[in-house]
């Protein structure tokens, strides 16, 4: 059964360019969650897709969008890099078809994200 | 909003001692709380749960429990390993709907032979 799983392990931008990452969910799961986990802290939900629009937000601007496709997979783009958009980006997955509570979120390796 | 306070590390410990990581949380509802691992190079990968007050969640030796009148949610294990080395996240789960998480800062443990 595979996992979460993100493309590509590493990317390195220059500020003002644009990023596009992936994310396959889970087997059998239908939902995916976004996170930024800056060097030393803790995750940070950036957005969630279910049925292929954005059922919550987290504080970023609209630099930061995704999609979910029809599949379940899921991208996120960054538009105009900063510097400070460095970062691991982690995808998660879970099944909102789970008793609400019980359900729980599955951690893709990350995609590491330099933006010079 | 909701938050989590988590202990500061790095913790280092040698084999076999006792680890306690303090965790803290501040929600509106009754949120589910979570302990996740991040091992060097790795994602996170889910190490124990609980959804209600007073229930214990525990998985490889480690145990929590959701304490709802001190708000903390404590990770605990009697003796720790080298393979322990790794950071500790705790999180708890909004009720809004989407379930997101919300995280500490992290515990940076080594465990040293």
């Amino acid at each position: 059964d595979a996992g979460v799983t993100q493309s590509p392990t590493h990317l390195i931008k220059t500020r003002g360019q644009q990023v596009t990452l992936r994310c396959s969910p889970k087997s059998g799961h239908d939902t995916v969650s976004w996170y930024q986990q800056a060097l030393g802290q803790g995750p940070q939900f950036i957005f969630q897709y279910y049925e292929e629009e954005e059922r919550q937000r987290g504080n970023f601007p609209d630099r930061f969008s995704g999609h979910q496709f029809p599949n379940y997979s899921s991208e996120l783009n960054v538009n105009a890099l900063l510097l400070g958009d460095s970062a691991l980006y982690l995808c998660a997955s879970s099944s909102l078809g789970v008793q609400r509570g019980q359900e729980t979120q599955y951690f893709g390796p990350g995609t590491r994200l330099l933006v010079l | 909003g909701d938050s989590v306070t988590q202990m500061e590390g790095p913790v280092t410990l040698s084999e076999e001692a006792f680890l306690t990581i303090n965790c803290t949380y501040t929600a509106t509802g009754y949120p589910s709380l979570f302990w996740y691992v991040q091992y060097p190079g790795e994602g996170l990968q889910l190490l124990l749960k609980a959804t209600k007050a007073d229930d214990k969640g525990s998985n490889k030796g480690f145990e929590a429990t959701y304490r709802k009148e001190t708000t903390s949610f404590h990770l605990e294990k009697g003796s720790v390993q080298v393979s322990d080395s790794a950071v500790y996240f705790c999180a708890l789960s909004d009720q809004t709907g989407a379930n997101n998480l919300f995280f500490g800062t992290g515990t940076r443990l080594t465990v040293i032979p």
